[in-house]
């Protein structure tokens, strides 16, 4: 069964430093994969995707990641942070041949700290 | 603009009451789901439809039910609230495949 797993529940970087948040998946077949954005009150808003193609994606607000299929990862980054960037992600999984249902990792808190 | 609703937003009921949560979407998805958000962040499958007339239970055991009988409405009901459904309920459509899901701004429920 497909699985994702985000290393590390809470992240804390100061405003200006690289951010790293950390996916891995277990798929048998290849995944498409996903970057959720959630703030406070709030529901959840699609950052980027990977389905085919490129394995470098860009998002919105300077996001990026990278599809590694030999490290079965797809960690997303942003070079410097804002304080606007501090809310939760999620990474996400789902199968081609199971009608595009998501399975969600257990979520990360970023903290930006100025 | 296209785009997925969900009434209230915000909900204080008291233990025993009958509640239903509303979600509507107008981009003509045929799938919806339920999620359950703890305060540890953690979405929890409850509750999914892919079209009229189909629904199924999610990962996450719920008290709840649910309801598809128009495309645009998949709304989710608890007949008997109780302080253990404190929770935030976040609903979502897709088209399935590779576009993963819109969803709409949750419901934070608070039951006393």
């Amino acid at each position: 069964a497909q699985s994702v797993t985000q290393l590390g529940s809470h992240v804390s970087v100061s405003e200006g430093a690289l951010v790293l948040l950390r996916c891995n998946y277990s798929s048998s077949v290849p995944p498409y994969l996903f970057w959720y954005v959630q703030y406070p009150n709030q529901g959840l808003q699609l950052l980027l995707k990977y389905t085919t193609g490129a394995t470098l994606v860009k998002g919105i607000n300077g996001f990026e990641a990278e599809f590694k299929k030999s490290e079965t990862s797809f960690h997303l980054t942003k070079p410097s942070a804002h304080m606007s960037d501090a809310a939760e992600y999620f990474c996400a999984v789902s199968l081609y041949n199971q009608g595009g249902k998501l399975i969600f990792g257990q979520g990360t808190e970023l903290s930006v700290k100025p | 603009e296209a785009d997925i609703y969900q009434t209230p937003r915000y909900l204080v009921i008291g233990t025993g009451k009958k509640i239903t949560l509303e979600c509507s979407q107008t981009m003509g998805h045929d799938k919806m789901y339920w999620y359950q958000q703890d305060p540890g962040m953690e979405l929890h499958l409850i509750h999914y439809s892919y079209g009229v007339n189909s629904t199924e239970k999610g990962d996450l055991s719920s008290e709840s039910t649910v309801s598809r009988i128009r495309t645009e409405h998949f709304p989710l009901t608890l007949e008997s609230a109780r302080p253990s459904h404190t929770s935030q309920y976040l609903c979502a459509s897709s088209t399935g495949g590779n576009y993963g899901y819109t969803f709409g701004s949750g419901t934070r429920l608070t039951v006393v």
